[in-house]
């Protein structure tokens, strides 16, 4: 099946405690983001990759790194996570930058004390 | 700046009804707009997306149409029914860089 999976899907953990929230596609695909989603703001994005080694930054990159060495993983780190990181986060995917429709992992609910 | 705006946050209708909501943005010149839509707890699922020379698209009871003078795109759910509940986001690509609106949340009532 065609997806894109985060792990885990639910944190919670203290100020300043290094993480990782994984996320893989099955499907080749170029391109991978993360965002999240808090009430009332809506999704935004942290950082996007086209390709393999290839990464950017979006709209609210402060505080987050992420890594893409091999297509199918973009791992999202957080090296000393405040409270306002808590959030709700998705990795997407699509084919390339070209292309359209973006597909969505379930969430990752992070919630830093 | 740039925005992009769901005119409501909450709707609710009657089954059977027809849904419309509204995607506004300022200061982007979008060559395509996109409507995801999403149910608690998961991620967003794409529905359909319009380019800016098409001022309508269908997809089976969905109508979404783009008036790029208006910088508005207007999101029809025809016969309405209570599995049409979620959020519904639009979304701007801007280069590579995509923006989401904050969505609106469609209930539908039997």
């Amino acid at each position: 099946e065609a997806q894109v999976t985060q792990n885990p899907r639910y944190l919670i953990t203290v100020t300043g405690k290094k993480l990782t929230v994984t996320c893989s596609q099955n499907m080749n695909h170029e391109y991978m983001s993360w965002y999240r989603q808090d009430p009332g703001l809506g999704l935004r994005q942290i950082y996007y990759s086209m390709n393999v080694e290839v990464t950017d930054k979006g709209d609210v990159p402060e505080g987050y790194k992420v890594s893409r060495k091999e297509k199918r993983n973009f791992p999202l780190i957080l090296e000393s996570p405040s409270p306002n990181q808590t959030s709700l986060y998705f990795c997407a995917s699509k084919r390339s930058a070209q292309t359209y429709e973006q597909y969505f992992g379930p969430g990752t609910r992070l919630t830093v004390t | 700046s740039q925005k992009i705006e769901q005119n409501s946050e909450a709707l609710n209708i009657q089954e059977g009804k027809t849904a419309t909501l509204t995607c506004n943005y300022t200061n982007y010149s979008p060559a395509y707009l996109q409507w995801y839509r999403q149910d608690p707890g998961r991620g967003p699922v794409f529905l359909l997306l319009i380019r800016e020379n098409e001022k309508e698209k269908r997809k089976e009871r969905l109508k979404v149409t783009f008036d790029t003078t208006l910088k508005q795109s207007l999101f029809h759910i025809t016969a309405s029914q209570p599995a049409d509940s979620a959020t519904y986001l639009c979304a701007l690509d801007i280069f590579s860089d995509m923006r989401f609106g904050a969505g609106t949340r469609l209930t539908v009532k039997p």
